[in-house]
């Protein structure tokens, strides 16, 4: 079953960096996932696809300091230079044929 | 730019029916899979439904299968869900996507369907 799995809370302070992780379930390692961030009171925004080999494309207009990478089963999420408005939920979400999965969502608190 | 902008979310009572709409602009609608996705008050993100390009192929979460059609209107640039026997767990906030290589890089603002006696 295809399946992605995320830590609920992270938090880090204002001007670090901070990585986000996604694991993806087993026999699945092999897959590309979407990171998407939904800030509060407001709907999710595409922030990039990462692939298995740890390359990485982003939308239109996502700052540099938004980079994603793998390893294995893991896909990661990082943001550096951490700002107020990155406060919000990540979730990551992938896809087969006749399905969609989104991980649970992780939120992050900029302290 | 890309816009997409759903509408016909509202109040309806449980066993009752709802059809909401994405409007699509800004790029070749006809080009795209589409998706609706839902989120409950508090809740995360849950993938309902998606369509092909043309509309030949379509898959709906277990949740919703057999309750919920999606369609679309390529000459009117728009998607469609119609939601029947609708149950208080469909209350949700939701969103169409549009799919772009199987990411879902645009979003719209979304439409708050609240199933309530």
């Amino acid at each position: 079953q295809l399946v992605l799995t995320q830590s609920p809370s992270a938090s880090a302070s204002l001007g670090a960096s901070v990585k986000l992780t996604c694991t993806l379930s087993s026999g699945h390692s092999s897959y590309a996932i979407a990171w998407h961030q939904q800030q509060p009171e407001k709907g999710p925004r595409y922030l990039m696809k990462v692939n298995s080999d740890g390359s990485h494309s982003k939308g239109d207009g996502i700052p540099d300091r938004f980079s994603g990478s793998s390893s294995g089963a893991e896909r990661y999420l990082t943001i550096s230079s951490l700002q107020s408005e990155d406060e919000a939920d990540y979730y990551c979400q992938t896809w087969g044929t006749g399905i969609r999965v989104f991980g649970g969502g992780t939120k992050l608190t900029v302290l | 730019q890309v816009q997409l902008v759903e509408s016909g979310g509202g109040l309806v009572r449980p066993g009752g029916s709802l059809r909401l709409s994405c409007a699509a602009s800004g790029f070749t609608f006809s080009d795209f899979y589409m998706s609706w996705i839902r989120q409950a008050p508090g809740k995360g993100l849950e993938w309902v439904s998606y369509i092909s390009s043309s509309g030949s192929t379509i898959y709906y979460a277990d949740s919703v299968k057999g309750r919920f059609t999606i369609s679309r209107d390529n000459a009117k640039n728009s998607l469609y869900l119609q939601m029947n026997s609708l149950r208080a767990e469909d209350t949700a906030v939701y969103y169409c996507a549009r799919e772009a290589d199987i990411d879902m890089d645009y979003w719209g603002q979304g439409t708050l369907v609240t199933v309530s006696s």
